[in-house]
This record gives structure tokens, C-alpha cells and sequence, in this order.
């Protein structure tokens, strides 16, 4: 069974400065995707980036950047230029199964991180 | 385009009863995947509901059963309520034969407390 884990319960950035959240899993498989999910007050969970397995480059989405290890099974988030509206648990998660969009998610512990003005 | 919809926001249960969770899945999907996530925890996957048959299932007892409709709406059901029940019941929606590079949408939750 995979698992995922984030080894940072909580984590604090200044604002306009730069953050970086952990995760690290664990699979057997080759095909994968992995994510991003940011869940504010709302509830809701919202997907802030995410990465295919099989793609050596690491994505991007504006502030938002990864830095896939496949080998070492890291996939850490770094938040550029953190806004007060970034305030909220982060949540790293796995889609096996060759990724396709059907498949169940696998889900970190989260991480907490708040934004001082 | 209302993207996903669950209902009720709140719920409180005694425990020993029964609980019914309902889920409208975002426009063009024909998948339902349920989550719970308890206080200060990640999601964790309860089941999956595809051509209105159970199609995957998590590590979660037989009191935990689902069902869902030709419209593509799914309802959670949970008997004999237990206080460790108290989470927030998360709905995903997706598209089981859809491209890798599409991506699943969660609703808002319902927050289910058993006293």
C-alpha cells in the first residue's frame, strides 16, 4: 500500500518570503501522480499544482513550484512571494493505479502554514 | 457551473443511529469517490461509485455503505453511529475513463459530529 507523509506539522513564513513544505511516500509503482491540495476554513479542498511521475521536469504554477526526487520519493512544495491568503493546511497526496483521473487518493498528514503579516 | 455539492453542511447524530450524506458530482463527471477526514488528519479514501456500483473501498467497516444514482449522485450511509464517526465527509468527483491529466474536484464536506 503506498502512504504518504509530511514531516511538518506546522510551518510559519513571513510574508512576501519564501516557504517550503516536505513530502516524502512510498510506492511500488512506476506510473503515478502526485499533488498539491490546499484546504482553507472553507473545507474545500483546492488543488494548488501537480506532478506526473513519468516527467523529469518539475512543475510550476506561478508562485507555486515542486521539486520532484523520484528516486529519493520527495516531492516538496515551495511557495514563492507567500501572501496572506496562502494561510491554510496543505495537503500532499498520490494517485496511483497509471494515474488515471478515477482513482482513489492517498493523502499526507498535512501541514499547516501560516503567513505573518 | 456549481462544481460539487454536498448536503447538509452540519449534522449532529446520537450514537447508535443512522446517517444518510449526499453528494451532486460536477457537471460531466460520472465518478464518486467518498473521503473522511477526521480533526487535524488528512482525508482518507472510504469508497468509490462508478456505474452506480461500488468500484474501489478503504479500510472502512461494513457500517459504511453507499449507493449511487443514474444522474450520477451519490449518497453515504453510515449505521450504528460510533463517537469516533465525528469527521468531515469529503466528496470527490471525477471522470473514471478520463485522461491521466484530468483531476479529481472535492465539494465543501459534511461536517457530521456524533454526541
Amino acid at each position: 500500500a503506498q502512504t504518504v507523509t509530511q514531516s511538518q506539522p506546522e510551518m510559519s513564513v513571513q510574508e512576501a518570503e519564501t516557504v517550503t513544505l516536505s513530502c516524502t511516500y512510498d510506492t511500488s509503482e512506476s506510473d503515478y501522480y502526485l499533488f498539491w491540495y490546499k484546504q482553507p476554513p472553507s473545507r474545500q479542498m483546492i488543488l494548488v499544482i501537480r506532478q506526473e511521475a513519468y516527467k523529469q521536469q518539475n512543475a510550476t504554477e506561478n508562485r507555486f513550484s515542486v521539486n520532484f526526487q523520484k528516486a529519493a520519493k520527495s516531492f516538496s512544495l515551495k511557495i514563492s512571494d507567500s501572501q496572506l491568503g496562502d494561510a491554510a493546511m496543505y495537503f500532499c497526496a498520490y494517485r496511483g493505479g497509471s494515474g488515471n483521473a478515477g482513482n482513489m487518493l492517498t493523502f499526507g498528514g498535512g501541514t499547516r502554514l501560516m503567513v505573518k503579516p | 457551473d456549481a462544481g460539487v455539492t454536498q448536503s447538509p453542511t452540519h449534522l449532529i447524530k446520537t450514537r447508535g443511529q443512522q446517517v444518510t450524506l449526499r453528494c451532486s458530482p460536477k457537471s460531466g463527471h460520472d465518478t464518486v469517490s467518498w473521503y473522511q477526514q477526521a480533526l487535524g488528519q488528512g482525508p482518507q479514501f472510504i469508497f468509490q461509485y462508478y456505474e452506480e456500483e461500488e468500484r474501489q473501498r478503504g479500510n472502512f467497516p461494513d457500517r459504511f455503505s453507499g449507493h449511487q444514482f443514474p444522474n450520477y449522485s451519490s449518497e453515504l450511509n453510515v449505521n450504528a453511529l460510533l463517537l469516533g464517526d465525528s469527521a468531515l465527509y469529503l466528496c470527490a468527483s471525477s471522470t473514471l475513463g478520463g485522461l491521466k491529466n484530468t483531476e479529481a474536484f472535492f465539494g465543501q464536506g459534511t461536517r457530521l459530529t456524533v454526541v
